[in-house]
């Protein structure tokens, strides 16, 4: 069983819908959550944590978790075509000091103009 | 905004070759890692470093790798006899005392 998983997609959003994207784990011990944006060569880049079950919005960006389900999603509102990259979701299990993220393959999205 | 930096870009080595690849963490963090990502396929870790010693690491970091913080500011990974599978992106990554880590441009090695 694969830890993190993602739908690889494409998946594609009309300019100024909500594109919604979703990350499944397996390990129960995983207690803090991460998107990353990465652009085709370049690095990942931080853009919304969350650690507590529930909903937390930064700006045009949502995170969602749901622990008893194993479920993490972003929701992007207003979609923009800079907005097209590919989503990594990330997990850590927090046990002693700063461990690994372990991340699924990404989701790739484009949003069209 | 601080940043992590990373050096060379690119670096090109014949197979057997040595190879560092350098980073510089943000400047106040105390954790350091390095992950690997593989043209399209997904980031994975290789190791983290805290307090002067490894404190994780993965499969892929066998005794081919090791990884040195020499002075107040760099951190480095080296790759002692490297192979045609070595050839990925290295990503150097920093944190603080949250989780959150925050990643380099990253390194291209490729090995020919």
């Amino acid at each position: 069983q694969k830890e993190v998983e993602q739908n690889s997609g494409p998946l594609s959003v009309p300019e100024g819908a909500i594109a919604s994207l979703n990350c499944t784990y397996s390990d129960r011990g995983s207690q803090s959550f991460f998107w990353y944006r990465q652009y085709s060569g370049k690095s990942p880049e931080l853009i919304m944590f969350i650690y507590s079950n529930g909903d937390k919005e930064d700006g045009r960006f949502t995170a969602q978790l749901n622990k008893a389900s194993q479920y993490v999603s972003l929701l992007i509102r207003d979609s923009q075509p800079s907005d097209s990259a590919t989503y990594l979701c990330a997990v850590k299990i927090v046990r002693v000091g700063n461990e690994k993220l372990t991340f699924g393959t990404g989701t790739r999205l484009t949003i069209i103009p | 905004e601080p940043e992590v930096t990373q050096t060379p870009s690119h670096q090109v080595t014949q197979m057997g070759q040595e190879v560092i690849l350098r980073c510089v963490p943000i400047s106040n963090h105390l954790y350091f890692y390095w992950y690997r990502q593989i043209l399209g396929q997904k980031v994975e870790f290789l190791v983290s470093f805290y307090n002067n010693e490894i404190s994780e690491k993965s499969e892929i970091f066998d005794d081919q790798f090791s990884v040195e913080r020499p002075d107040g500011s760099n951190f480095t990974l080296k790759i002692r006899s490297t192979k045609l599978e070595d050839s990925a992106m290295y990503f150097c990554a920093s944190a603080g005392r949250g989780y959150e880590q925050y990643f380099g441009p990253g390194t291209r090695l490729t090995v020919t």
